[in-house]
């Protein structure tokens, strides 16, 4: 167990639709990092946060957006849903006052779009 | 971009065998580096990482890196494999300029045959 928490666990959405996964940090990490990872890949970073600010974002349209809130739990919002957005969603939570350290991992959302 | 490359996809070996995977991340400066374990129906573990000094890096359930600056490359190495070492295993880099993001290899499935 890593104090990660992901919420929900799988989730079937309807190209076109809105979606929003949760994830709760591990206790003393104020920094939440978001990653795609599609079948067969290894996860791919979408965004971070840093005390409610966005820090830092990859290669993700704008449709990808998020939300940290002042109990460091974060939200990923995906808007107009396409079929290659299907894939796991993952929530890491690290601490940025030290460089030198590791992100823990939350056991990620499975998002299916039909 | 960075970049992290993982030379094999798939890895199937019996138990006991000894276990190499590669793992090669393009310049970019001072990098951290990590490797994740994915095991089946479960989130991403570390297994070890390296910030500095030695760079023979020992980690959790025998499992090993050495970094080779020169080289740019990360190898995992485990001299006796396990049928529960079945999983999927992750490179991740982390250049120090880009900020507190990860950037992941592919992944190599590995298949320990009991």
């Amino acid at each position: 167990e890593t104090g990660v928490t992901q919420s929900p666990t799988h989730l079937i959405k309807t190209r076109g639709q809105q979606v929003t996964l949760r994830c709760s940090s591990q206790s003393g990490h104020n920094t939440v990092s978001w990653y795609q990872q599609a079948l067969g890949q290894g996860p791919q970073f979408i965004f971070q946060y840093y005390r409610e600010e966005e820090n830092g974002r990859g290669n993700f349209p704008p449709r990808f957006s998020g939300l940290q809130f002042p109990n460091y739990s974060s939200e990923l919002n995906v808007n107009a849903l396409e079929l290659d957005d299907s894939a796991l969603y993952l929530c890491a939570s690290s601490s940025p006052t030290d460089m030198n350290t590791e992100a823990f991992f939350g056991q990620g959302t499975r998002l299916t779009v039909v | 971009a960075q970049s992290v490359s993982q030379h094999n996809h798939h890895v199937i070996l019996s138990e006991a065998a000894s276990l190499e995977l590669g793992c090669n991340y393009s310049y970019g400066g001072t990098v951290n580096l990590f490797w994740y374990v994915q095991y089946p129906g479960q989130h991403l573990q570390l297994l070890l990482k390296y910030f500095s000094g030695d760079p023979l890096v020992k980690g959790i359930k025998g499992f090993e890196a050495e970094f080779i600056k020169s080289k740019f490359s990360f190898n995992l190495r485990k001299p006796s494999v396990q049928w529960s070492d079945t999983a999927e295993y992750f490179c991740a880099v982390n250049w120090k300029a880009a900020g507190n993001k990860l950037t992941f290899g592919g992944g190599t499935r590995v298949l320990v045959k009991p």
